[in-house]
Protein backbone atom coordinates (compact mmCIF):
# COMPACT_ATOMS: atom_id res chain seq x y z
CA UNK A 1 0.00 0.00 0.00
CA UNK A 2 1.13 3.81 -0.24
CA UNK A 3 3.55 5.13 2.64
CA UNK A 4 4.07 8.29 3.41
CA UNK A 5 6.58 9.33 5.92
CA UNK A 6 7.57 12.01 8.28
CA UNK A 7 10.77 13.03 9.63
CA UNK A 8 11.37 14.01 13.13
CA UNK A 9 8.12 11.80 14.86
CA UNK A 10 8.56 14.23 17.35
CA UNK A 11 10.88 17.04 18.17
CA UNK A 12 10.86 19.27 21.39
CA UNK A 13 12.85 22.87 20.73
CA UNK A 14 12.96 26.21 22.47
CA UNK A 15 11.16 29.03 21.55
CA UNK A 16 12.68 31.28 19.49
CA UNK A 17 13.76 28.23 16.98
CA UNK A 18 13.00 27.02 13.37
CA UNK A 19 11.83 23.21 13.11
CA UNK A 20 11.94 21.94 9.91
CA UNK A 21 9.12 18.23 9.23
CA UNK A 22 10.22 16.65 6.21
CA UNK A 23 7.07 14.26 4.43
CA UNK A 24 7.64 11.76 1.80
CA UNK A 25 6.11 9.52 -0.20
CA UNK A 26 7.74 6.14 -0.49
CA UNK A 27 6.18 4.30 -3.44
CA UNK A 28 3.89 7.07 -5.18
CA UNK A 29 3.99 9.95 -6.86
CA UNK A 30 2.54 12.97 -5.01
CA UNK A 31 1.97 16.37 -6.96
CA UNK A 32 -0.03 17.20 -4.40
CA UNK A 33 0.83 17.21 -0.53
CA UNK A 34 -1.39 18.91 2.63
CA UNK A 35 0.20 19.93 5.60
CA UNK A 36 -2.95 19.94 8.47
CA UNK A 37 -2.79 20.39 12.53
CA UNK A 38 -4.42 18.92 14.91
CA UNK A 39 -4.26 19.98 18.40
CA UNK A 40 -5.77 17.87 21.46
CA UNK A 41 -9.27 16.16 21.11
CA UNK A 42 -9.86 18.36 17.58
CA UNK A 43 -10.64 17.83 14.55
CA UNK A 44 -7.92 18.48 11.50
CA UNK A 45 -6.83 21.93 10.12
CA UNK A 46 -5.59 22.38 6.72
CA UNK A 47 -3.01 24.21 7.06
CA UNK A 48 -1.83 24.40 3.31
CA UNK A 49 -1.29 23.01 -0.01
CA UNK A 50 1.64 21.95 -1.46
CA UNK A 51 2.43 21.76 -5.05
CA UNK A 52 5.40 20.47 -6.76
CA UNK A 53 7.53 22.68 -8.37
CA UNK A 54 5.24 25.72 -7.43
CA UNK A 55 3.93 28.18 -4.59
CA UNK A 56 1.53 26.86 -1.64
CA UNK A 57 -1.12 27.49 -1.08
CA UNK A 58 -2.06 28.68 2.61
CA UNK A 59 -5.30 28.75 4.49
CA UNK A 60 -6.97 31.56 5.91
CA UNK A 61 -5.45 32.66 9.28
CA UNK A 62 -2.00 30.68 8.67
CA UNK A 63 1.27 32.60 8.27
CA UNK A 64 2.74 31.57 4.97
CA UNK A 65 6.09 33.34 6.71
CA UNK A 66 6.35 31.36 9.44
CA UNK A 67 5.21 28.69 8.15
CA UNK A 68 7.41 27.93 5.11
CA UNK A 69 6.74 25.11 3.35
CA UNK A 70 8.83 23.75 -0.09
CA UNK A 71 7.74 20.96 -2.20
CA UNK A 72 11.02 20.45 -4.47
CA UNK A 73 9.79 17.05 -5.69
CA UNK A 74 7.08 14.61 -6.42
CA UNK A 75 7.99 12.65 -3.30
CA UNK A 76 9.30 15.61 -0.89
CA UNK A 77 7.74 18.29 1.16
CA UNK A 78 9.10 20.06 3.90
CA UNK A 79 7.10 22.67 6.57
CA UNK A 80 9.41 24.93 8.73
CA UNK A 81 8.31 25.99 11.40
CA UNK A 82 10.03 29.47 11.81
CA UNK A 83 10.58 31.30 15.53
CA UNK A 84 8.32 28.78 17.44
CA UNK A 85 6.48 29.68 20.62
CA UNK A 86 4.59 27.96 22.88
CA UNK A 87 1.31 28.14 20.86
CA UNK A 88 2.91 26.59 18.20
CA UNK A 89 3.03 23.35 19.99
CA UNK A 90 0.84 20.84 18.28
CA UNK A 91 0.98 17.57 16.14
CA UNK A 92 1.42 18.31 12.34
CA UNK A 93 0.58 15.78 10.38
CA UNK A 94 1.22 15.76 6.19
CA UNK A 95 -0.81 14.12 3.79
CA UNK A 96 0.16 12.96 -0.02
CA UNK A 97 -2.11 12.71 -2.78
CA UNK A 98 -1.17 10.29 -5.44
CA UNK A 99 -1.19 11.92 -8.87
CA UNK A 100 -3.33 8.88 -10.35
CA UNK A 101 -6.24 7.85 -7.81
CA UNK A 102 -6.30 11.41 -6.37
CA UNK A 103 -6.64 8.68 -2.60
CA UNK A 104 -4.77 10.61 -0.01
CA UNK A 105 -2.51 9.08 2.25
CA UNK A 106 -1.33 10.67 5.92
CA UNK A 107 2.24 10.02 7.03
CA UNK A 108 2.31 9.12 11.29
CA UNK A 109 2.50 12.78 12.60
CA UNK A 110 5.32 15.13 13.97
CA UNK A 111 4.47 16.06 17.91
CA UNK A 112 6.26 19.63 18.25
CA UNK A 113 6.58 20.49 21.62
CA UNK A 114 8.69 24.52 22.20
CA UNK A 115 8.96 25.16 25.58
CA UNK B 1 -23.43 25.26 6.87
CA UNK B 2 -20.26 23.26 6.99
CA UNK B 3 -19.10 21.40 3.57
CA UNK B 4 -18.67 17.99 5.02
CA UNK B 5 -21.28 17.36 8.38
CA UNK B 6 -21.04 14.34 10.58
CA UNK B 7 -22.40 13.43 13.73
CA UNK B 8 -19.74 13.84 16.93
CA UNK B 9 -20.43 10.87 18.99
CA UNK B 10 -19.83 9.09 20.78
CA UNK B 11 -21.76 6.77 19.01
CA UNK B 12 -21.69 3.13 21.43
CA UNK B 13 -22.37 -0.20 20.10
CA UNK B 14 -22.25 -3.62 21.34
CA UNK B 15 -19.30 -5.87 20.11
CA UNK B 16 -20.35 -8.30 16.85
CA UNK B 17 -23.27 -5.54 15.81
CA UNK B 18 -23.21 -3.49 12.67
CA UNK B 19 -21.80 -0.01 13.22
CA UNK B 20 -23.61 2.80 11.24
CA UNK B 21 -21.37 6.29 10.54
CA UNK B 22 -23.07 8.85 8.07
CA UNK B 23 -22.04 11.67 6.46
CA UNK B 24 -23.41 14.61 4.35
CA UNK B 25 -21.63 16.93 1.78
CA UNK B 26 -23.14 20.17 0.53
CA UNK B 27 -20.93 20.23 -3.15
CA UNK B 28 -22.71 18.43 -6.09
CA UNK B 29 -19.87 18.51 -8.02
CA UNK B 30 -17.94 16.16 -5.46
CA UNK B 31 -16.77 12.82 -6.85
CA UNK B 32 -14.77 11.38 -4.78
CA UNK B 33 -15.50 10.24 -1.23
CA UNK B 34 -13.42 8.61 1.79
CA UNK B 35 -13.80 7.10 4.77
CA UNK B 36 -10.12 7.78 7.45
CA UNK B 37 -9.97 6.08 10.33
CA UNK B 38 -8.27 7.77 13.49
CA UNK B 39 -6.91 6.39 16.48
CA UNK B 40 -6.32 8.82 19.49
CA UNK B 41 -2.55 10.47 18.91
CA UNK B 42 -2.17 9.00 15.85
CA UNK B 43 -2.83 10.25 11.83
CA UNK B 44 -5.45 9.32 9.99
CA UNK B 45 -5.68 6.05 7.86
CA UNK B 46 -7.38 5.51 4.75
CA UNK B 47 -10.02 2.63 4.77
CA UNK B 48 -11.77 2.81 2.84
CA UNK B 49 -12.59 5.07 -0.80
CA UNK B 50 -15.95 4.96 -3.18
CA UNK B 51 -16.31 7.13 -6.61
CA UNK B 52 -19.64 5.44 -7.88
CA UNK B 53 -23.01 5.44 -6.48
CA UNK B 54 -24.39 2.29 -4.42
CA UNK B 55 -21.93 -0.14 -2.04
CA UNK B 56 -18.58 -0.68 -1.95
CA UNK B 57 -17.33 -3.80 0.03
CA UNK B 58 -13.89 -4.68 1.76
CA UNK B 59 -13.83 -7.59 4.41
CA UNK B 60 -15.84 -5.93 7.45
CA UNK B 61 -16.78 -2.52 5.73
CA UNK B 62 -19.19 -1.27 3.26
CA UNK B 63 -18.94 1.85 1.90
CA UNK B 64 -22.63 3.66 0.80
CA UNK B 65 -22.76 6.53 -1.63
CA UNK B 66 -26.03 8.15 -2.62
CA UNK B 67 -25.04 11.68 -4.98
CA UNK B 68 -28.91 12.49 -5.38
CA UNK B 69 -29.09 12.53 -1.23
CA UNK B 70 -25.63 13.80 -0.80
CA UNK B 71 -25.04 11.01 1.29
CA UNK B 72 -22.21 8.72 2.39
CA UNK B 73 -22.01 6.11 4.89
CA UNK B 74 -20.00 3.33 6.33
CA UNK B 75 -21.07 0.06 7.68
CA UNK B 76 -18.54 -2.19 10.31
CA UNK B 77 -20.06 -6.01 10.50
CA UNK B 78 -19.26 -7.69 13.69
CA UNK B 79 -17.61 -4.88 15.31
CA UNK B 80 -14.49 -5.35 17.38
CA UNK B 81 -13.14 -3.12 20.22
CA UNK B 82 -10.21 -2.22 18.16
CA UNK B 83 -12.38 -0.44 15.85
CA UNK B 84 -13.08 1.87 18.35
CA UNK B 85 -11.60 5.35 17.31
CA UNK B 86 -12.79 8.53 15.40
CA UNK B 87 -14.18 7.75 11.91
CA UNK B 88 -13.10 10.85 9.58
CA UNK B 89 -15.62 11.74 6.16
CA UNK B 90 -13.56 13.14 2.96
CA UNK B 91 -14.91 14.24 -0.13
CA UNK B 92 -13.17 15.70 -2.78
CA UNK B 93 -14.39 17.24 -6.06
CA UNK B 94 -11.38 16.25 -9.26
CA UNK B 95 -8.20 17.62 -8.67
CA UNK B 96 -9.26 20.05 -5.48
CA UNK B 97 -8.55 19.65 -1.75
CA UNK B 98 -10.06 16.82 0.14
CA UNK B 99 -12.43 18.39 2.70
CA UNK B 100 -12.64 16.48 5.97
CA UNK B 101 -15.64 16.18 8.55
CA UNK B 102 -15.13 16.75 12.08
CA UNK B 103 -15.06 13.05 12.45
CA UNK B 104 -17.96 10.94 14.46
CA UNK B 105 -16.20 9.14 17.63
CA UNK B 106 -17.12 5.46 17.73
CA UNK B 107 -16.81 2.77 20.81
CA UNK B 108 -17.10 -0.96 20.41
CA UNK B 109 -18.68 -2.07 24.60
CA UNK B 110 -17.31 -5.87 24.53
Amino acid sequence: GAVVSQHPSWVICKSGTSVKIECRSLDFQATTMFWYRQFPKQSLMLMATSNEGSKATYEQGVEKDKFLINHASLTLSTLTVTSAHPEDSSFYICSARDRWSYEQYFGPGTRLTVT
Amino acid sequence: QKEVEQNSGPLSVPEGAIASLNCTYSDRGSQSFFWYRQYSGKSPELIMSIYSNGDKEDGRFTAQLNKASQYVSLLIRDSQPSDSATYLCAVSSSASKIIFGSGTRLSIRP
